[in-house]
């Protein structure tokens, strides 16, 4: 079974500041990938960035990055330079790659607001 | 098309209805998932169709949910007798056949917007 924990239920940070959004996973599945998703008010879930279990760098997406240490199994998305059109909820995700399992177990979610 | 498209996009039911909602994937798509989201939480899986085959039900709560894609492009899920817990934006997602070797590239998985359904 996988499970995703994020423990910030809101975040406010002001405009063009850098901020983090805590993610932690639980899989026994040897070989995972790693998702961030945003979704707006408007209620689409667009995808950031993704991170494999098995890359040896962090994932980078423009202003995304993906702060992943494996030891302690926590993938935290940084968001740096925020804007006001990043406020939104914020999900973490994964999904086993060696089980075959084609679905993503979601987190509960964050909600960031940038402050002007 | 462009894009996962749902419909409706709002649905209002009165408690004991039976109801229908629609995806319509990106063509091509082999792989298409339901996902219920409860006012303020995270998407909970509740099916996946691999082309029309239904390989992964176990997130359905109970016999009042069904879930179809008798073509392997449409899926409708259906809810009979609606209950006030059922209210949820029911989101749904595809993506592609995915590589033989895993990449970076995740083969992304493309949401709709979703259908806010409202039992009363």
């Amino acid at each position: 079974a996988q499970k995703i924990t994020q423990t910030q239920p809101g975040m406010f940070v002001q405009e063009k500041e850098a901020v983090t959004l805590d993610c932690t996973y639980d899989t026994s599945d040897p070989s995972y990938g790693l998702f961030w998703y945003k979704q707006p008010s408007s209620g689409e879930m667009i995808f950031l960035i993704y991170q494999g279990s098995y890359d040896q760098q962090n994932a980078t997406e423009g202003r995304y990055s993906l702060n992943f240490q494996k030891a302690r199994k926590s993938a935290n998305l940084v968001i740096s330079a925020s804007q006001l059109g990043d406020s939104a909820m914020y999900f973490c995700a994964m999904r086993g790659l060696i089980q075959g399992a084609q679905k993503l177990v979601f987190g509960q979610g964050t909600r960031l607001t940038i402050n002007p | 098309g462009a894009g996962v498209s749902q419909s409706p996009r709002y649905k209002v039911a009165k408690r004991g209805q039976d109801v229908a909602l629609r995806c319509d994937p990106i063509s091509g798509h082999v792989s298409l998932f339901w996902y219920q989201q409860a006012l303020g939480q995270g998407p909970e899986f509740l099916t996946y169709f691999q082309n029309e085959a239904q390989l992964d039900k176990s997130g359905l709560p109970s016999d009042r949910f069904f879930a179809e894609r008798p073509e392997g492009s449409v899926s409708t899920l259906k809810i009979q007798r609606t209950q006030q817990e059922d209210s949820a934006v029911y989101l749904c997602a595809s993506r592609s056949n995915p590589p033989l070797t895993e990449t970076r590239t995740p083969y992304g998985y493309t949401f709709g917007s979703g259908t806010r359904l409202t039992v009363v």
